[in-house]
């Protein structure tokens, strides 16, 4: 049971570039979303999705694309990079319908832009 | 959406209990109270949650005020790999969302 797998761990981006985080999931679970980290600070929402074909906006989602055509899956794409998006990605899922349920983490990816 | 308040940081000596508060003044009814930590470099790892009564499990205890304002984690007895980053959260009924507040920095001591 590998959990919440995110790749790639490390990364670093020139400004204007693209790229897609990678999301796995192997628990099943129907809600999964992805959040980011500045240093010194607490997570905040970017994306998330309740199920395949589902995705709804967080906190901060600008700068950011989801989709999520399978469940396992849950790819985060940055369409344009910038400095300002540099910051460590974690990635998150659990079941539906009861608020007590357990999230589950991934170990996050590390981005930098330059 | 409804915000938790924590302090930014907190010691406690090691196998000394500790207390971590957390005010949710605007939580809803249907609102859980979940707590996780953060270790250096890791992503954040599910403690405890609750909803009305207190909860206890292997890592910790939680207890929520009765009017629900308000909740303590309470470790039993600190050990230096306790040192982490807790986050009080609630989690939305409905919306499956979590907020993370700033959390508290909890250094413990030998």
């Amino acid at each position: 049971n590998a959990g919440v797998t995110q790749t790639p761990k490390f990364q670093v981006l020139k400004t204007g570039q693209s790229m897609t985080l990678q999301c796995a999931q192997d628990m099943n679970h129907e809600y999964m979303s992805w959040y980011r980290q500045d240093p010194g600070m607490g997570l905040r929402l970017i994306h998330y999705s309740v199920g395949a074909g589902i995705t709804d906006q967080g906190e901060v989602p600008n700068g950011y694309n989801v989709s999520r055509s399978t469940t396992e899956d849950f790819p985060l794409r940055l369409l344009s990079a910038a400095p300002s998006q540099t910051s460590v990605y974690f990635c998150a899922s659990s079941y539906r319908g009861h608020s007590g349920n357990t999230i589950y983490f991934g170990e996050g990816s590390w981005l930098t832009v330059v | 959406d409804a915000k938790t308040t924590q302090p930014n940081s907190m010691e406690s000596n090691e196998e000394e209990p500790v207390h971590l508060p957390c005010n949710h003044s605007t939580i809803s009814g249907t609102d859980y109270i979940h707590w996780y930590r953060q270790l250096p470099s890791q992503g954040p790892e599910y403690v405890i949650h609750g909803l009305t009564s207190n909860v206890n499990n292997r890592m910790a205890s939680l207890a929520i005020a009765e009017d629900r304002k308000s909740s303590t984690l309470i470790l039993h007895r600190a050990t230096l790999r306790d040192a982490a980053v807790y986050y009080c959260i609630l989690r939305f009924y409905n919306t499956d969302k979590l907020i993370f507040g700033t959390g508290t920095r909890l250094q413990v001591f030998p």
